[in-house]
């Protein structure tokens, strides 16, 4: 079964530091997201992005977050200079129809000491 | 701002019991999800309920759309502890591309 390849599976890094998260979406799949969850939060949407750009972000995803598709496999998540606040769980997600089904990857944990 | 209200939010019985699980909301949904996650894995997709009114059935599962298209229910039948886990509904509102997530329920089956 094809699946969202996310990596590392956790990473730590002090305050300040540019972090890389990196996904794998699934090949045929057009539509990329990352979301995050705060440990026992609900689940947020970051950023959406189709057709080699950004769709839709939240407010959460300000100056310091970006996106790139560096290639046709991979889709990465950058975090500029991380805080406290950034640590959480981090799912890159990919679909064929927009927001009509996703297939998760199994997060990154992020941890900012 | 479009919410998504799950009840109840934690649930334990034993096997072989019914249960009901709701997805609650004041606003439109163009279709709503829902998704099983286990302890540090991503949320997996059950299923899309895109039609008001609709009921899919995945095995012992039963999902259901409101005719309003404004809520959604699970419904499991003689429960085992394989469905142990957090199930989260989903839905897409106003937006093609984000979904907005319900908080969970966590469902813990006793053998």
């Amino acid at each position: 079964e094809p699946e969202v390849t996310q990596t590392p599976s956790h990473q730590v890094t002090q305050m300040g530091q540019e972090v890389i998260l990196r996904c794998v979406p699934i090949s045929n799949h057009l539509y990329f997201y990352w979301y995050r969850q705060i440990l026992g939060q609900k689940v947020e949407f970051l950023v959406s992005f189709y057709n080699n750009e950004i769709s839709e972000k939240s407010e959460i995803f300000d100056d310091q977050f970006s996106v790139e598709r560096p290639d046709g496999s991979n889709f990465t998540l950058k975090i500029r200079s991380t805080k406290l606040e950034d640590s959480a769980m981090y799912f890159c997600a990919s679909s064929e129809q927009g927001a009509y089904g996703y297939t998760f990857g199994s997060g990154t944990r992020l941890t900012v000491v | 701002t479009q919410l998504l209200e799950q009840s109840p939010q934690f649930l334990s019985i034993q096997e072989g019991e019914n249960l009901t699980v709701y997805c609650n909301s004041s606003s439109v949904f163009s279709s709503l999800q829902w998704y099983r996650q286990e302890p540090g894995e991503g949320p997996v997709l059950l299923v899309t309920v895109v039609t008001g009114g609709e009921v899919k059935k995945l095995k012992r599962l039963t999902f259901q759309f409101g005719d309003a298209r404004k809520d959604s229910s699970l419904h499991i039948t003689a429960a085992q502890p394989g469905d142990t886990g957090l199930y989260l509904c989903a839905g897409n509102g106003d937006s093609n591309y984000q979904l907005i997530w319900g908080a969970g329920t966590k469902l813990i089956i006793k053998p």
